[in-house]
């Protein structure tokens, strides 16, 4: 398996333009997770999302951030406008929910490789 | 609002020591805490604890949880430069709607491993 696939790895964009961050789970995982990480507040959980559908998406922090989950096998985090404090390193997660309904199986939580997102 | 706090934030040995790295915690209707270990990259997952008192191992790596006292220790025994990382605690608990568990992470131990 390939394991979590996110593109691109690295974006640089100017102040006011869109992002669109993309993640493919791992084939068969039907929790994903999409978090931020920056030197000031560490590792953030924004949003995940069980069996396509978003459980929770209090971290999401202002209404400029959006994700959605079209299918099984995509996912995408957009920011809209975006603005230099959103500059991080974006992670999207998968995991098995062998719990039901909404709770995540944490332990079996794997990490793609991130986006490094520059807002100039 | 859940809190995970690690300490120190950063730390410095020699390889051979044994080095201890804390977590503490408040969090609603806890149910698990994770230590992950961050190289370069994506966060990779050490331990899951969900009882006190009960040790987890994984070769020179060892964890264990105290729900009374609200924290956890992460031990390293007979470090070496491929230790050198960051290591995050992340507590599970109940969101502020009560109905999903989710994960709330401190903001690390930057643990360097000099020859």
């Amino acid at each position: 398996d390939a394991g979590v696939i996110q593109s691109p790895r690295h974006e640089v964009t100017e102040m006011g333009q869109e992002v669109t961050l993309r993640c493919k789970p791992i084939s068969g995982h039907n929790s994903l997770f999409w978090y931020r990480q920056t030197m000031m507040r560490g590792l953030e959980l924004l949003i995940y999302f069980n069996n396509n559908v978003p459980i929770d998406d209090s971290g999401m922090p202002e209404d400029r951030f959006s994700a959605k989950m079209p299918n099984a096998s995509f996912s995408t985090l957009k920011i809209q406008p975006s603005e230099p404090r959103d500059s991080a390193v974006y992670f999207c997660a998968s995991s098995p929910s062998p719990y039901g309904g909404g709770s995540p199986s944490y332990n079996e939580q794997f990490f793609g490789p991130g986006t490094r997102l520059t807002v100039l | 609002e859940d809190k995970v706090v690690q300490s120190p934030l950063s730390l410095v040995v020699h390889e051979g020591d044994t080095v201890t790295l804390n977590c503490s915690y408040e969090v609603t209707n806890f149910r698990s805490l994770l230590w992950y270990k961050q190289e370069k990259k994506a966060p990779t997952f050490l331990f899951m604890l969900t009882s006190s008192g009960i040790e987890k191992k994984s070769g020179r790596l060892s964890s264990i949880l105290d729900k009374k006292e609200l924290f956890s220790i992460l031990n390293i025994t007979a470090t070496q430069t491929g230790d050198s990382a960051v290591y995050l605690c992340a507590v599970e608990g109940l969101n502020s709607g009560g109905s999903n568990y989710k994960l709330t992470f401190g903001k690390g131990t930057l643990l360097t491993v000099n020859p």
